[in-house]
């Protein structure tokens, strides 16, 4: 069973459109982080969030986490060609080991 | 955030055969990860390395096939033992920022195919 559930897996837009990726469990989280990897590269860090309820934003992607610190969500606006990527959500439990349990991932292809 | 670099970057490999992934942090690092990322996959822990101490591995996972060392607060290798078709993966070596335990940081990662 998938600690980290993530959806949707696959997200093919046309430029310009906006989206929402979500991350859920039912387990809560001491902090959950998103990665963004592109091919042949190892997974970039893009935010980190902590307090439940905390909204992050990253110029045209804002990222909320739950207030039970269970779930979190990445909402991009306007998607362009360059947020093409596989994007992944990861979380550290709130008790016990500290390596991150990672979601199954969403490939987003933004269309020019 | 520290910088991570593997070697090699990619390999392939024939079956039976090892090979060894070494992982240089350009900071010292108390904490470090091994994950297996299969191909269209997610990640998947392999091993925790802390150095001074045992690799502490994850269910599935077991010491004769990856074994790991890690001599310093800089350096680790993962070896993948008598590889088999099954082990072709991406392997990327992680680490704990210790300014922020909060967040990690990956290395570019291995990209291994086994014949």
């Amino acid at each position: 069973t998938q600690l980290l559930e993530q959806s949707p897996q696959f997200l093919s837009i046309q430029e310009g459109e906006n989206l929402t990726v979500y991350c859920n469990s039912s387990s809560v989280f001491s902090s959950l982080q998103w990665y963004r990897q592109e091919p042949g590269e190892g997974p970039v860090l893009l935010v980190t969030v902590v307090t439940g309820g905390e909204v992050k934003k990253l110029k045209r992607l804002t990222f909320q986490f739950g207030d039970a610190r269970k779930d979190s969500s990445l909402h991009i606006t306007a998607a362009q060609p360059g947020d093409t990527g596989l994007y992944l959500c990861a979380a550290r439990r709130a008790t016990g080991r500290r390596a991150l349990t990672f979601g199954s991932g969403t490939r987003l292809q933004v269309q020019p | 955030s520290a910088v991570i670099s593997q070697k090699p970057s990619r390999d392939i490999c024939q079956r039976g055969t090892s090979l060894t992934i070494q992982c240089q942090v350009d900071s010292q690092v108390t904490m470090m990860f091994w994950y297996r990322q299969q191909p269209g996959q997610s990640l998947t822990l392999i091993a925790t390395a802390n150095q001074g101490s045992e690799a502490t591995y994850e269910s599935g996972f077991v010491i004769d096939k990856f074994p790991i060392s890690r001599p310093n607060l800089t350096f680790s290798t993962l070896t993948v033992s008598n590889m088999s078709p099954e082990d072709s993966s991406i392997y990327l070596c992680s680490v704990e920022d210790d300014r922020s335990v909060f967040e990690q940081f990956f290395g570019p990662g291995t990209r291994l195919t086994v014949l």
